[in-house]
């Protein structure tokens, strides 16, 4: 199974200030993942796959970048609706496995 | 719209079942494969099982292989799972979800809202 491991679990920011998010994969998962946003009490949403690609409806703010076992989210500009918990998934082998989890937060 | 809106969550004993429902809606369910991911609260995501688009496939985490089984009934637009012999450690929000293949890419594009199961005596 391959392990994601998430950094770091919790990242506070200012409003309007970047937030980079990291994700690390325990063996090569070429460009097979996704990125996802759970806001408090809802479900997650997919924000990027393919590493960079983003989803429909998903603003030019977030970007992905990364293959192999190192990938990163960037969060341009944070608005208050950006302050969530930001999951890395991969399916390059099953079973699909998620990180942790990055909390971004109000500093 | 597309939706998912699962079902059937509630307060069990251990050793005890339940099935869960999701209820697909603005798109053609039996054309996509289909999941289960869970999450205990304040934890995060677990993927659960997954299903072919005619119930023909099926895949599970080792941790429920032989205790939850994942089934659909496209004339219905509905997404089963049976839980069996439940344990604690099957409590959790069991969200369903849409997978979508682009390019090789396998993502889960849709959630359902989720449906809290708690395993306790």
């Amino acid at each position: 199974e391959i392990v994601m491991t998430q950094s770091p679990v919790t990242l506070s920011v200012s409003p309007g200030e970047r937030a980079t998010l990291s994700c690390r994969a325990s063996q090569t998962i070429s460009s097979d993942l996704a990125w996802y946003q759970q806001r408090p009490g809802q479900a997650p949403r997919l924000l990027i796959y393919g590493a960079s690609t983003r989803a429909t409806g998903i603003p030019a703010s977030f970007s992905g970048s990364g293959s192999g076992t190192e990938f990163t989210l960037a969060i341009s500009s944070l608005q208050s609706e950006d302050f969530a918990i930001y999951f890395c998934q991969q399916y390059h082998n099953w079973p699909l496995t998620f990180g942790g989890g990055t909390k971004v937060d109000i500093k | 719209d597309v939706q998912l809106v699962e079902s059937g969550g509630g307060l069990v004993q251990p050793g005890g079942s339940l099935r869960l429902s999701c209820a697909a809606s603005g798109f053609t369910f039996s054309r996509y494969w289909m999941q289960w991911v869970r999450q205990v609260p304040g934890k995060g995501l677990v993927w659960v099982s997954r299903i072919r688009t005619d119930g023909s496939t099926t895949m599970y985490a080792d941790s429920v292989k032989g205790r939850l089984t994942i089934s659909r009934d496209n004339a219905k637009n509905t997404l089963y799972l049976q839980m069996n012999s439940l344990t604690a450690e099957d409590t959790a929000i069991y969200y369903c979800a849409r997978e979508t293949v682009v390019q090789g890419n396998y993502y889960m594009d849709v959630w359902g809202t989720g449906t809290t199961v708690i395993v306790s005596s």
